[in-house]
């Protein structure tokens, strides 16, 4: 079956570049969809169709998708993005949604 | 503005089964391409996919949880009511509805979520 790996840490200072993966085999040929995901809240579409940004999402969240990778990018990070964030997909084969592990994000 | 809200029992039994109900308001399940899925996330563990039903009353289920799933819906009541038999303390978790973001019959992302119901499953 189809797996999305998503390191479990990332650590950033404030004012950094925050990077996620979502690594899964030919993900590229997938549309890809980012959450946030703070303790205690329902989790937020930030980032739908590899790289479009739901109304309200500020422009520091950025995505891309190639080959077996699919990266989130958060920039200019600030503590209020500290959160977990998740990787998701269909997969057409198994006609199962995916979500990847979850990356934990700290902001130094 | 779409607001969606779980509701259900905090505390089940291994074996019974669970019946949650998501009640939402700013979109109607009588709307052509409107869909809505049920997610949950066990405690320190990542989000699951569960269920959807669409407008049309088509249904999608989890390949893992499917024979232990129903999902239903009241159009007029503006409600979706989720299913799960045999409940285990490995479904313990926070269950969440969501409306899928868009108009449609495929896929698409998950846009906006309830604040979620904690399930605790213990004897």
């Amino acid at each position: 079956s189809y797996v999305l790996t998503q390191p479990p840490s990332v650590s950033v200072a404030p004012g950094q570049t925050a990077t996620f993966t979502c690594g899964g085999n030919n993900i590229g040929g997938k549309s890809v969809h980012w959450y946030q995901h703070k303790p205690g809240q329902a989790p937020v579409l930030v980032v739908y169709d590899d790289s479009d940004r739901p109304s309200g999402i500020p422009e520091r969240f950025s995505g891309s998708n190639s080959g077996n990778t699919a990266t989130l990018t958060i920039s200019r990070v600030e503590a209020g993005d500290e959160a977990d964030y998740y990787c998701q997909v269909w997969d057409v084969i198994s006609d199962d949604v995916l979500f990847g592990g979850g990356t934990k994000l700290t902001v130094l | 503005q779409v607001t969606l809200k779980e509701s259900g029992p905090a505390l089940v039994k291994p074996t019974q089964t669970l019946t949650l109900t998501c009640t939402f308001s700013g979109f109607s399940l009588f709307t052509s391409g409107m869909r809505v899925s049920w997610i949950r996330q066990p405690p320190g563990k990542a989000l699951e996919w569960l269920a959807r039903i669409d407008w049309n009353d088509d249904k999608f289920y989890s390949t893992s949880l499917k024979t232990r799933l129903t999902i239903s819906k009241d159009t007029s009541k503006n409600q979706v009511v989720l299913t799960m038999t045999n409940m285990d303390p490995v479904d313990t978790a926070t269950y969440y509805c969501v409306r899928i973001r868009g108009y449609g019959s495929g896929w698409d992302a998950f846009h906006i979520w309830g604040q979620g119901a904690m399930v605790i499953v213990s004897s």
